[in-house]
């Protein structure tokens, strides 16, 4: 079956790293992405990675894909509080037009 | 700069109205989505359309219908709504399969009293 799951909340201080974790269940996932929704706003894509690829570095953002477990990691590093958002991950299936989001994690930011 | 515009970001509408949700994009994108978003419980897929004319029922389709009769536009409707679909309302559009983006409209909150 269809499922993605992530925590909720996660508060970190001013400069340094986040890691946000995401599980999900279906082996068919062809595309992983991350998806960052700030307040009021739709979502805005992040980054993504491709099933057969252990790791994607962009810039900050640094994407760890566990294909064994089915586990998805996101790192930002030196978090600025302008990373303050809810952060969503998501999977595209294989055949599959839909994505299928996780319950988002709420990205606490403080000095 | 591609866009998804949603007709309204705040709407207020009484129990037992008929309401409809514009969503227009200009990326002329074959599939089109629209999501429910509670907290907690993320983005809920409640239909989504793959062609013109053509649509597909999400995770959660109960109490609401679609239309797409062009490409670019697709309308959700609640034929009478219900408190229990106080919301925030997200279209999004992509290509076919693959490794596309999906972009999302900027929400429709809908309150319904």
């Amino acid at each position: 079956g269809e499922d993605v799951e992530q925590s909720l909340f996660l508060s970190v201080r001013e400069g340094d790293s986040s890691v946000i974790n995401c599980t999900y269940t279906d082996s068919s996932s062809t595309y992983l992405y991350w998806y960052k929704q700030e307040p009021g706003a739709g979502l805005q894509l992040l980054t993504y990675i491709f099933s057969n690829m252990d790791m994607k570095q962009d810039q900050r953002l640094t994407v760890l894909l566990n294909k064994k477990d089915k586990h998805l990691s996101l790192r930002i590093a030196d978090t600025q509080t302008g990373d303050s958002a809810i952060y969503f991950c998501a999977e595209s299936l294989r055949g599959y037009n839909k994505l299928i989001f996780g319950a988002g994690t709420r990205l606490a930011v403080h000095p | 700069d591609v866009k998804v515009t949603q007709s309204s970001r705040y709407l207020v509408k009484r129990t037992g109205e008929k309401v409809f949700l514009e969503c227009v994009q200009d990326m002329d994108h074959e599939n089109m989505f629209w999501y429910r978003q509670d907290p907690g419980l993320g983005l809920r897929l409640i239909y989504f359309s793959y062609d013109v004319k053509m649509k597909e029922k999400g995770d959660i389709p109960e109490g609401y219908s679609v239309s797409r009769e062009k490409k670019e536009r697709f309308s959700l409707i609640l034929e009478s709504a219900s408190t229990n679909q106080t919301s925030m309302y997200l279209c999004a559009s992509r290509f076919t399969a693959g490794n596309t983006e999906a972009f999302f409209g900027q929400g429709t909150r809908l309150t319904v009293v």
